[in-house]
């Protein structure tokens, strides 16, 4: 069973308009997301991040937003530019008391985003 | 610093060899995991260390060991490859109280 969807495959967005990727989740006990990039035949790389206590992370053109009751994140991205064309992970994962992983994400299956100059 | 290193790049094994999938991270990170990459499965974690000694299983372990007798280095083996082991895989490593992975650069392996 997929506790973290990304329904949409893939998203094409012309340069300098907005994308929006979308993840949805369905264990309750995730209380920390996070979005990785990864171009081809690169590992995945940390892009932004939000705990289950905020409802909004801004990065620059990054900004993640949960919606907890819906089991809903999104990464918006403005403006797209073409290098931002690669593959957006979403991850899931539950902290400890401590505040700590171990290192252990659920992921998403990936969406493919393509911004055309 | 190089980060998180894995070798080899790219493999190809018969069905019934043996392999040992290196990793090497250069950053004092006490945790280390390695995942697999499907078509449509996004990455899933198959083994994972907390540190020198210890390791536990992750979502898809079966197949695969692990051992961990430094901070370093965190190999991964498979003892008899199958075919539904081809897949992409990559190996992380993070800090303790930091939640981000950082990922290698990932090794494909294909079994036939």
């Amino acid at each position: 069973d997929q506790q973290v969807k990304q329904n949409s495959p893939s998203l094409s967005v012309q340069e300098g308009r907005i994308s929006i990727l979308n993840c949805d989740y369905t264990n309750s006990m995730f209380d920390y997301f996070l979005w990785y990039k990864k171009y081809p035949a690169e590992g995945p790389t940390f892009l932004i991040s939000i705990s289950s206590i905020k409802d909004k992370n801004e990065d620059g053109r990054f900004t993640v937003f949960l919606n907890k009751s819906a089991k809903h994140l999104s990464l918006h991205i403005v403006p797209s530019q073409p290098g931002d064309s690669a593959v957006y992970f979403c991850a899931a994962t539950s902290l400890d008391s401590g505040g700590t992983s171990y290192g252990k994400l659920t992921f998403g299956q990936g969406t493919i985003l393509t911004v055309h100059p | 610093n190089a980060g998180v290193t894995q070798t080899p790049k790219f493999q190809v094994l018969k069905t019934g060899q043996s392999m040992t999938l290196q990793c090497a991270q250069d950053m004092n990170h006490e945790y280390m995991s390695w995942y697999r990459q499907d078509p449509g499965m996004g990455l899933r974690l198959i083994h994972y260390s907390v540190g020198a000694g210890i390791t536990d299983q992750g979502e898809v372990p079966n197949g695969y060991n692990v051992s961990r007798s430094t901070t370093e280095d965190f190999p991964l083996r498979l003892l008899s490859a199958a075919p539904s082991q081809t897949s992409v895989y990559f190996c992380a490593s993070s800090y303790f109280g930091r939640t981000e992975a950082f990922f290698g650069q990932g090794t494909r392996l294909t079994v036939v």
